[in-house]
Order: C-alpha cells, then sequence, then structure tokens
C-alpha cells in the first residue's frame, strides 16, 4: 500500500532554533501534501496544503515565515520550523491522498523545544 | 477553516458495550471519511461515505452517512480492548482536509 515516509519521529531542539521535518511518498507521487499539528488530547488541526511546484497555501493564523513549506518534488515535502519556541512543542504531521481512498499519512514528528 | 464537529469528545464503556461517535456538519459534504488514532500513533483510514444515506460496515464497526450529507455515524458493537484510541471524521473540501474534533474511546475491561 501507499506509504508516507515521515522524519525525524522525535526531536528536541533549543529555543530559537530551526528545525526540518521531512515526508516522502515511497510508492505514489504526491502532488499534494497536508500538513497538520495535533496538541495533546486535540484533534489534528490543518496548518498549510503543500503543491508540487508551487506555493503553498496557509490556513489562517498560521505564520507561513515560520513554518516553511517546500515541495520541490513530486516524492518530497519538507516543513521547517523557523525559530522554535516552547509554545511550537507539538505532534506534526503529514498526508497525502494515497488513490481514490482515503489520505495516507506520515508516523508524525514529536517536537520539543526547550 | 470547514468545522466539523464530533460528539461525545470522550466516551468510557465498558468491555462488551456498544459505542456511537457522531459527526456534524454545517454545510453539505461530498464525502466523509473516519480514520482512528491509536495513542501515540498515526491515524489510520477506514472508511469513506459518499452516498446520501450510506450505510457500510466493517465486522463489528457500522458507519452511516446522513441522507442530507451533513452527518455521520460510527457505531462499534460490543467493544474490545483493542477499539481503544480516538475516531475522527475528516472531509475534504476539494483542496483541503480537515479532521472533526475526534472522540477518544476508552474500553474498561
Amino acid at each position: 500500500g501507499a506509504v508516507v515516509s515521515q522524519h525525524p519521529s522525535r526531536v528536541i531542539c533549543k529555543s530559537g532554533t530551526s528545525v526540518k521535518i521531512e515526508c516522502r511518498s515511497l510508492d505514489f507521487q504526491a502532488t499534494t501534501m497536508f500538513w497538520y499539528r495535533q496538541f495533546p488530547k486535540q484533534s489534528l488541526m490543518l496548518m498549510a496544503t503543500s503543491n508540487e511546484g508551487s506555493k503553498a497555501t496557509y490556513e489562517q493564523g498560521v505564520e507561513k515565515d515560520k513554518f516553511l513549506i517546500n515541495h520541490a518534488s513530486l516524492t518530497l515535502s519538507t516543513l521547517t520550523v523557523t525559530s522554535a519556541h516552547p509554545e511550537d512543542s507539538s505532534f506534526y504531521i503529514c498526508s497525502a491522498r494515497a488513490g481514490p481512498y482515503g489520505y495516507t499519512f506520515g508516523s508524525g514528528t514529536r517536537l520539543t523545544v526547550v | 477553516g470547514q468545522q466539523v464537529m464530533q460528539i461525545p469528545q470522550y466516551q468510557h464503556v465498558q468491555e462488551g458495550e456498544d459505542f456511537t461517535t457522531y459527526c456534524n456538519s454545517s454545510t453539505t459534504l461530498s464525502n466523509i471519511q473516519w480514520y482512528k488514532q491509536r495513542p501515540g500513533g498515526h491515524p489510520v483510514f477506514l472508511i469513506q461515505l459518499v452516498k446520501s444515506g450510506e450505510v457500510k460496515k466493517q465486522k463489528r464497526l457500522t458507519f452511516q452517512f446522513g441522507e442530507a450529507k451533513k452527518n455521520s455515524s460510527l457505531h462499534i458493537t460490543a467493544t474490545q480492548t483493542t477499539d481503544v484510541g480516538t475516531y475522527f471524521c475528516a472531509v475534504n473540501t476539494g483542496n483541503q482536509f480537515y479532521f472533526g474534533t475526534g472522540t477518544s474511546l476508552t474500553v474498561i475491561p
């Protein structure tokens, strides 16, 4: 089946540094990828929609200069959290449409900013 | 963005009891999907409903799409401890994909 590989699974960084999260579609091409953030015991909140070869579409309230998204190829999308702060600590997860049924998700990245 | 409400937010059941979660939208949906997220895991696709009034079954799980395509439900018969997790509905509005608020299910052995 369709697989999305997401790395790293966990990252701890110092406040003020940047962190890059990668999502790769392993056996299919993903022209669109979705990036979500999930706080403990809450739902997944869509942050942005990443489109291959064009600018990402950000949801209202999401700072595009802070959460940089690059979708340079049909199999790779990256999310960079710039100048991270403790309030950015969260579970970040990507997903892509895998055929006519459903969306497949990466395994998620737990970011802790100290 | 799209708002999809789910109720209840939390549900504790004794093993063997039934469980139902409801998803409601203020707008007509073209389709709705259901996902299960185990604690510490990522969402896993369960099913997609497209037709008005559609009912689909997967073993002990029954999924229903409302006649007006504004609501959906997931019913689990005779819950087991393996059913523990958070169940989300999700809607695709063309270019964006939104999750409902989720229902966290705890099954007491």
